[in-house]
């Protein structure tokens, strides 16, 4: 089946490291994305990674991979203000044509 | 590059009416898809094109829901007629086929009063 599942909600002090989980079904997925959504806007790719890697680290975003457990995870370090929005995963299932399956998305709330 | 237009931003409509959305995706993209976000879940999938035939439409109410991408290019996704459920905000997206990546468009947040 096609499934994406986050927990809805993460609330970090500034400066603090965030660490956004996510679950997904499709053992096929050849690539895992994190999307980003600020109040009122569409949704900005923040960084992907490909099924055959374990970790990928981009300025302050790291992205681990356990194929086992199906799992992702993103860490954004150093959490500013302006990293507060709606991050969503997102997993390419296969099968004909590639579509990307959405999770409901966790809200990161910063704080002062 | 320019980025995924759509149109209108807004729009807010009775219930029963009809209701068109317009997108032009990067210009070279053969892939489009139309994303359905209602409030406080993730964006579920339409319809997907690749350039101007249709590959997967299987989560598209078809009795009250249409999408054509005519010659390949612009797209227009069609509701007639609202219901209140159908509140959301509608995204289209597009890529390149197999490439990284989809680029989103800003959305047009649908009202159906």
């Amino acid at each position: 089946g096609e499934d994406v599942e986050q927990s809805l909600f993460l609330s970090v002090r500034e400066g603090d490291s965030s660490v956004i989980n996510c679950t997904y079904t499709d053992s096929s997925s050849t690539y895992l994305y994190w999307y980003k959504q600020e109040p009122g806007a569409g949704l900005q790719l923040l960084t992907y990674i490909f099924s055959n890697m374990d970790m990928k680290q981009d300025q302050r975003l790291t992205v681990l991979l356990n194929k086992k457990d199906k799992h992702l995870s993103l860490r954004i370090a150093d959490t500013q203000t302006g990293d507060s929005a709606i991050y969503f995963c997102a997993e390419i299932v296969s099968g004909g044509y590639n579509k990307l399956i959405f999770g409901a998305g966790t809200r990161l709330a910063v704080h002062p | 590059e320019a980025g995924v237009a759509q149109s209108p931003r807004y729009k807010i409509i009775e219930k029963r009416q009809s209701v068109a959305f317009w997108c032009n995706p990067i210009s070279g993209h053969a892939t489009l898809y139309w994303y359905q976000q209602i409030l406080g879940q993730g964006p579920k999938l339409l319809i997907q094109f690749q350039n101007n035939g249709v590959v997967d439409d299987s989560q598209l109410p078809k009795d009250r829901f249409s999408a054509e991408r005519l010659k390949g290019v612009d797209s227009t996704l069609k509701i007639q007629p609202a219901k209140l459920e159908d509140s959301a905000v509608y995204l289209c997206a597009s890529s390149f086929p197999d490439r990284v990546g989809y680029t989103f468009g800003s959305g047009t947040r649908l009202t159906v009063v």
